[in-house]
């Protein structure tokens, strides 16, 4: 089946430590995203990727990294910069680089907490 | 800029309708709406587009006032299954390829 994958679905983090979440997809879409979701705040885009090796700042960038080797792998870096970094972290793509035609599919989500 | 959604929450009886709306203080090209049931992800329900072209669900409708910058979601003769969270998400004239997403109607249907 196709889909997106996000791993793991419950990360533990200490403070100060940057950690990884995995986000992989077998849908051979293009352009692939990272969503922060806090309690009453909606979704807001942290970075985004249109084609391999490229990608941009969403709205809150700041303490988070990327990378875009390969089109069906956008992990996201949560680095200890971030300041507040527990939330549920949500991973999308869409067939094109062209969010207002297209679907957004999400995957699972990981839920990070800072301890 | 994140638009703005009302009402925040709504409480529903199986069979009443319902109406949510999604504000932009900007031109708007594109309204994308979504539903989120709790701790799992957002399932895509709709796509209108500037011009008028709507793309989505069968049984859950949409507007979208390009003038007024608005979008509105219609809830028909609600089931227990339309519960969850609904989210707008906008994308501006300027297709920077991006969305940006409101914070959330959260629908409750009750028998």
């Amino acid at each position: 089946d196709g889909g997106i994958t996000q791993s793991p679905k419950y990360l533990f983090r200490k403070e100060g430590q940057n950690v990884t979440l995995s986000c992989e997809q077998n849908l051979n879409h293009d352009a692939m995203y990272w969503y922060r979701q806090d309690p009453g705040q909606g979704l807001r885009l942290i970075y985004y990727s249109q084609i391999v090796n490229d990608f941009q700042k969403g709205d809150i960038a700041e303490g988070y990294s990327v990378s875009r080797e390969k089109k069906e792998s956008f992990p996201l870096t949560v680095t200890s910069a971030q300041k507040n970094p527990t939330a549920f972290y949500l991973c999308a793509s869409t067939p094109g680089g062209i969010p207002s035609t297209d679907t957004q599919y999400f995957g699972p989500g990981t839920r990070l907490t800072v301890l | 800029q994140q638009p703005v959604q009302s009402p925040q929450a709504v409480i529903l009886r199986e069979g009443e309708d319902a109406v949510i709306n999604c504000s932009s203080s900007k031109a708007l090209y594109s309204v994308h709406w979504y539903r989120q049931k709790h701790g799992e992800a957002p399932v895509f329900l709709m796509i209108l587009l500037k011009g008028g072209e709507q793309k989505g669900h069968e049984k859950i409708s949409a507007s979208f006032n390009e003038k007024k910058q608005q979008s509105s979601l219609y809830l028909t003769a609600s089931q227990l299954s339309y519960s969850g969270t609904y989210f707008c998400g906008t994308e501006g004239l300027s297709n920077d390829y991006k969305l940006s997403f409101g914070a959330g109607t959260t629908v409750t249907v009750r028998a």
